[in-house]
């Protein structure tokens, strides 16, 4: 079965500054997504970043980078230049390929930002 | 982009009545949603896998005659509580997969706050 870890419960960063989310997960497949979403406490689910395993390249958005090491299975999340809009739990998530494949999450990380 | 709109938002219920919860995807067509239970300051935990003209997948532990998932089209997926007490307070979310799409993000609708008193 797969799964998600999470082991860090909270973090806080200083407004501007760079933090680090990490997750770790196990599976048997060789395709497969991981993602880390964001949930504010409007307690939508926001996407964040994505990540195909197939892809050597580490996946960026903006202020959001992943480093994706497989061979560790290992998928953490970086956070430039934090803002206070930053603040918000943060899951990540698994998904094989393929249709019907559902989501496993971590246990997530509240995450905080100092003004 | 794709939308999945949930319904009701929040809803207050007495012990012992049914609710029902709606997720509809509105510009797409979805044979997959999935539906998951929050805890305050917890993960998402998977309920049931609902597939269109079938019966869902309840994962282990979720009592299907209690949490009722029918999917009848492809767009619209429903989980009614039936006979809800105070312990199945709790947040619900559905997410929906795009039948031309499988290996997109999944798309999440905002979930339903339930409150049994």
């Amino acid at each position: 079965a797969q799964t998600v870890t999470q082991s860090q419960p909270e973090m806080s960063v200083q407004e501007a500054e760079t933090v680090t989310l990490s997750c770790t997960y196990d599976t048997s497949e060789s395709d497969y997504y991981l993602f880390w979403y964001k949930q504010p406490p409007s307690r939508q689910m926001i996407l964040v970043i994505r990540q195909e395993a197939y892809k050597q390249q580490n996946a960026t958005e903006n202020r959001f980078s992943v480093n994706f090491q497989k061979a560790a299975k290992s998928f953490s999340l970086k956070i430039s230049d934090s803002q206070l809009g930053d603040a918000a739990m943060y899951f990540c998530a698994y998904r094989r390929g393929g249709a019907n494949s559902k989501l496993t999450f971590g246990k997530g990380i509240t995450l905080s930002v100092r003004p | 982009g794709a939308v999945v709109s949930q319904h009701p938002s929040r809803v207050i219920c007495k012990s012992g009545t049914s609710v029902k919860i709606e997720c509809r995807s509105l510009d797409f067509q979805a044979t997959t949603m999935f539906w998951y239970r929050q805890f305050p300051k917890q993960s998402l935990m998977l309920m049931a896998t609902s597939n269109e003209g079938s019966k869902a997948t309840y994962e282990q532990g979720v009592e299907k005659d209690k949490f009722l998932i029918n999917h009848a089209s492809l767009t619209l997926s429903t989980l009614t509580v039936t006979s809800a007490h105070p312990e199945d307070s709790s947040f619900y979310i559905c997410s929906a997969e795009d039948l031309d799409s499988y290996n997109s993000p999944l798309h999440f609708g905002n979930g339903t706050r339930l409150t049994v008193t």
